[in-house]
């Protein structure tokens, strides 16, 4: 089946300091990739929305100067947290829509912790 | 504004009975729902989805039950097992003009107790 491979799955980090996350879709091509953040016992807020080869569409209230997104490839899509502040430790998690239909595929996460 | 609830936090159920968990949502114009199921610090897991032309769709010990009058639907899992044990997030999307975003619940934390 999909498979979307998603490092590091852990960071620390100083305040002050940015931090890439990356996201590859190892065995099919994403064209649209899903960024999204989940706080302690909350639930998944999705962050912005990654199509190769143009600009990400950010949801409402997400500084999209402060979490950069790339997407590059057709495999591959980063986050990049930019001047990160210990309010942006979060746990991060990026999907990927397969071609083939409905299926969204999810990355194992990456634990941020900004100290 | 949540458009998905998962209106449970949690619920405890023996193994070998049936777990029921239930979603609502707002917004009509979604078409699309799925179950996911999440350990901590993992990404979710799909498990199941439902198109919004059936109201029930089945594999295995997974059954979703839609019910677009009542923006409703519920996952059953019978027999629950104590691996079943996790956080389950219904999601909704609208396929046509959605941008194929997943809206998610809240999250519902299961425990199949032995």
């Amino acid at each position: 089946g999909a498979v979307v491979s998603q490092h590091p799955s852990r960071v620390i980090c100083k305040s002050g300091t940015s931090v890439k996350i990356e996201c590859r879709s190892l065995d099919f091509q994403a064209t649209t990739m899903f960024w999204y953040r989940q706080f302690p016992k909350q639930s998944l807020m999705l962050m912005a929305t990654s199509n190769e080869g143009s600009k990400a569409t950010y949801e409402q209230g997400v500084e999209k100067d402060k979490f950069l997104i790339n997407h590059a490839s057709l495999t591959l899509s980063t986050l990049t947290v930019t001047s990160a502040h210990p309010e942006d430790s979060s746990f991060y998690i990026c999907s990927a829509r397969d071609q083939a239909g409905y299926g969204y595929t999810f990355g194992s996460g990456t634990r941020l912790t900004v100290v | 504004d949540q458009q998905v609830k998962q209106n449970s936090p949690s619920l405890s159920v023996q193994e070998g009975r049936i777990s029921i968990l239930n979603c609502d949502y707002t917004n009509s114009m979604f078409d699309y729902f799925l179950w996911y199921k999440k350990y901590p610090a993992e990404g979710p897991t799909f498990l199941i989805s439902i198109s919004s032309i059936k109201d029930k769709n089945e594999d295995g010990r997974f059954t979703v039950f839609l019910n677009k009058s009542a923006k409703h639907l519920s996952l059953h899992i019978v027999p629950s097992q104590p691996g079943d044990s996790a956080v389950y997030f219904c999601a909704a999307s609208r396929y046509t003009g959605g941008g194929n975003k997943l809206t998610f619940g809240t999250g519902t934390q299961l425990k199949v107790e032995l």
